[in-house]
């Protein structure tokens, strides 16, 4: 079955810092999508940015770059620069089987201090 | 319209009574998507629409739980008899492709069954 795992519950980075949020994932799938999307304390689900599994680059939105490496079955979230509007829960997660529907991970809260 | 609109924004019931949900997809979106929030991080696929007919259903309670997206009218989700277990976040995505596209997800409704 197919499953998103995110190891981390909370992370904690300055202003200004770089942070990586850890996504790894099961499929026997051979095509799928993966996705992050952001949840500030306002509720909001946010798109981040989306990784294609045929896709051959790593996936870039301005601050947001995935870092996929596919024969670990991993698809780190990397933020550059991070602000304290970051500070929110991000999740993971990936397409199933069928293509019709998402499958979430629980989740890593940022924090982002000055 | 250019986002995903869902009401009412809360909804209060009593154990055993009727909750109806409504989402307005973004025009021009054929794919509806139905899920559920419970405690902030679990994210649970209910049930997904490719117009006005079911795409997915493998996530649906189906005792309790149903679904509908007409012509010209907001999908909609039902829960007949609410249960304390049902108290969530339910959020509506629509996405103008099936899979590997980014579903935009409405503001969510919070369901609390008393």
């Amino acid at each position: 079955a197919q499953k998103i795992t995110q190891t981390q519950p909370g992370m904690f980075v300055q202003e200004k810092e770089a942070v990586t949020l850890d996504c790894t994932y099961d499929t026997s799938d051979p095509s799928y999508g993966l996705f992050w999307y952001k949840q500030p304390s306002s509720g909001e689900m946010i798109f981040l940015i989306y990784q294609g599994s045929y896709d051959q680059q790593n996936a870039t939105e301005g601050r947001y770059s995935l870092n996929f490496q596919k024969a670990r079955k991993s698809a780190n979230l990397v933020i550059s620069a991070s602000q304290l509007g970051d500070s929110a829960m991000y999740f993971c997660a990936m397409t199933n089987q069928a293509g019709t529907a998402l499958i979430f991970g629980k989740g890593t809260t940022l924090s982002v201090s000055s | 319209g250019e986002e995903v609109a869902q009401t009412p924004k809360h909804l209060v019931r009593g154990e055993g009574q009727k909750a109806k949900l409504y989402c307005a997809p973004i025009k021009g979106h054929s794919y509806v998507f139905w899920y559920q929030q419970v405690l902030k991080n679990e994210f649970k696929f209910l049930i997904s629409f490719q117009n006005e007919n079911v795409f997915d259903e493998t996530g649906m309670p189906k005792e309790r739980f149903s679904a509908k997206c007409l012509p010209n009218s907001p999908c909609s989700l039902e829960i007949q008899a609410t249960k304390l277990e049902d108290s969530a976040v339910y959020f509506c995505a629509s996405s103008p492709r099936a899979s590997y596209n980014e579903q935009f997800f409405g503001p969510g409704t919070r369901l609390t069954v008393l």
